[in-house]
């Protein structure tokens, strides 16, 4: 069965530190593999995803991620975090058939940002 | 491209009432969508997935006659909340899914606030 790990439930980090959230799935194959970020009380906004290629994807608001088979995990990485980078991250991962499978997320890593 | 919009973002309605919330996919035919719920600080929860022109298929725990949910056409997924209780308040946040040959990939909608008082 597909599943999702995020190991840490609440990360704090200083502004212009570093930031990395771990994510580790278990997939029979090679999956498909998203993140995601909520701010409070609004919807989920896709930041990238890894479907084939070079397994360090960039997405948006200067975040990437680097997708490692050997390791089952999908960490999200940002050089330099901003006090708007404060959220909710979800990993979540889909099978690569065409049927109706859902994603699996984990259970999420709440960021705060202090300055 | 890709845009899923729900409706309404917020409601509030008396314990007793029947709430209806839409998931429309906006410029793309959606044979599949999919119905969440998020508690407070938790993640998304699937409820059930729902597919074009027949029953939607609910995950273990959740319930048929208090959640239904209707997917009539490829663009709208219904999903009404029956006799609403203050512990349905909750986050529903719905997904569609591009039709099959493409990535496994889903477009979500910004969710829908319930509130039973």
């Amino acid at each position: 069965a597909q599943s999702v790990t995020q190991p840490d439930i609440h990360i704090t980090v200083s502004e212009g530190a570093s930031l990395e959230l771990r994510c580790n799935y278990s997939y029979g194959a090679t999956p498909y593999l998203f993140w995601y970020v909520q701010s409070p009380g609004q919807g989920l906004q896709l930041l990238l995803k890894y479907f084939s290629g070079d397994t360090l994807v960039q997405g948006i608001k200067g975040f990437e991620a680097e997708f490692k088979r050997s390791q089952s995990s999908f960490n999200l990485r940002k050089p330099s975090v901003h006090w708007s980078d404060a959220a909710e991250y979800f990993c979540a991962v889909g099978g690569r058939n065409s049927g109706n499978t859902p994603l699996v997320f984990g259970k999420g890593t709440r960021l705060s940002v202090i300055a | 491209g890709a845009v899923v919009s729900q409706h309404p973002s917020w409601v509030i309605c008396k314990s007793g009432t029947s709430v209806k919330i839409e998931c429309r996919s906006l410029d793309f035919q959606a044979t599949t969508m999919f119905w969440y719920r998020q508690f407070p600080k938790q993640s998304l929860m699937l409820m059930a997935t729902s597919n074009e022109g027949s029953k939607a298929t609910y995950e273990q725990g959740v319930e048929k006659d208090k959640f239904l949910i209707n997917h009539a056409s490829l663009t709208l997924s219904t999903l009404t909340v029956t006799s609403a209780h203050p512990e349905d308040s909750s986050f529903y946040i719905c997904s569609a899914r591009r039709p099959a040959g493409g990535p496994n990939e889903q477009f979500f909608g910004p969710g829908t606030r319930l509130t039973v008082l």
